[in-house]
């Protein structure tokens, strides 16, 4: 595996349901990221872990849980979410120094549908 | 103030021609400069990177960055219907982990 991988690729959840979204990075970065772009919208950054230290809640509802295990492993708990909330959920990861950051690489993302 | 200004476009180009695309930035102490590529249903995909005032260029890809008026482009030349895509313009700036993106513009290369 190269680059960064996220599983589902699709996922179809009931308002009720409980799902997990995996993002695993293979370029060694220390940084990671989740984004969602909903239809025709951009990029909306949710969380930003550095060094498995979350640095950046942008106001995310707590129906979104992220969990940072180690520099390469990125999840999101997804509980009693909206319809709204479908979207395609992208991860990122980069290298992050102590005064800037450099390219983000992207996953492919996971489309979620909300029913 | 937006702090990364693009616009949405579409931008409609025909195939061979030069397509360019704009981007302005409000943080003067902005130190990294991206561009990304991003088809529809997709992931977004880099294309340049910029660090220093000039030009940058990547086979059709030229990057130009001007960080006295704030602003960073990216030229396309010999235009392909494949390029058609919506662009983001992406910002580091000084002791942020994060980039802040534009909104993306959307380009149009009809043959």
């Amino acid at each position: 595996e190269t680059g960064v991988t996220q599983t589902p690729r699709h996922l179809v959840m009931g308002m009720t349901n409980k799902k997990s979204l995996k993002c695993e990075q293979h370029l060694g970065h220390n940084a990671m990221y989740w984004y969602k772009q909903s239809a025709k919208k951009p990029l909306e950054l949710m969380f930003v872990y550095n060094f498995k230290e979350q640095t950046e809640n942008n106001s995310v509802p707590s129906r979104f849980s992220p969990e940072c295990p180690n520099s390469s492993h990125l999840f999101l708990h997804l509980h009693t979410l909206q319809p709204e909330d479908s979207a395609l959920y992208l991860c990122a990861s980069s290298q992050v120094t102590l005064t800037s950051t450099d390219t983000q690489y992207f996953g492919p993302g996971t489309r979620l549908t909300v029913l | 103030q937006k702090e990364v200004e693009q616009n949405s476009g579409p931008l409609s180009v025909p195939e061979g021609a030069i397509a360019s695309l704009n981007c302005t930035y409000s943080d003067r102490g902005s130190q990294s400069f991206f561009w990304y590529r991003q088809y529809s249903g997709k992931s977004p995909e880099l294309i340049m990177s910029i660090y220093s005032n000039g030009d940058k260029e990547d086979g059709r890809f030229t990057a130009q960055l001007n960080k006295a008026s704030q602003y960073v482009s990216l030229l396309i030349r010999d235009s392909q219907p494949s390029d058609s895509a919506t662009y983001l313009c992406a910002v580091n700036t000084y002791n942020t982990d994060k980039l802040i993106f534009g909104t993306g513009t959307r380009l149009q290369v009809f043959p």
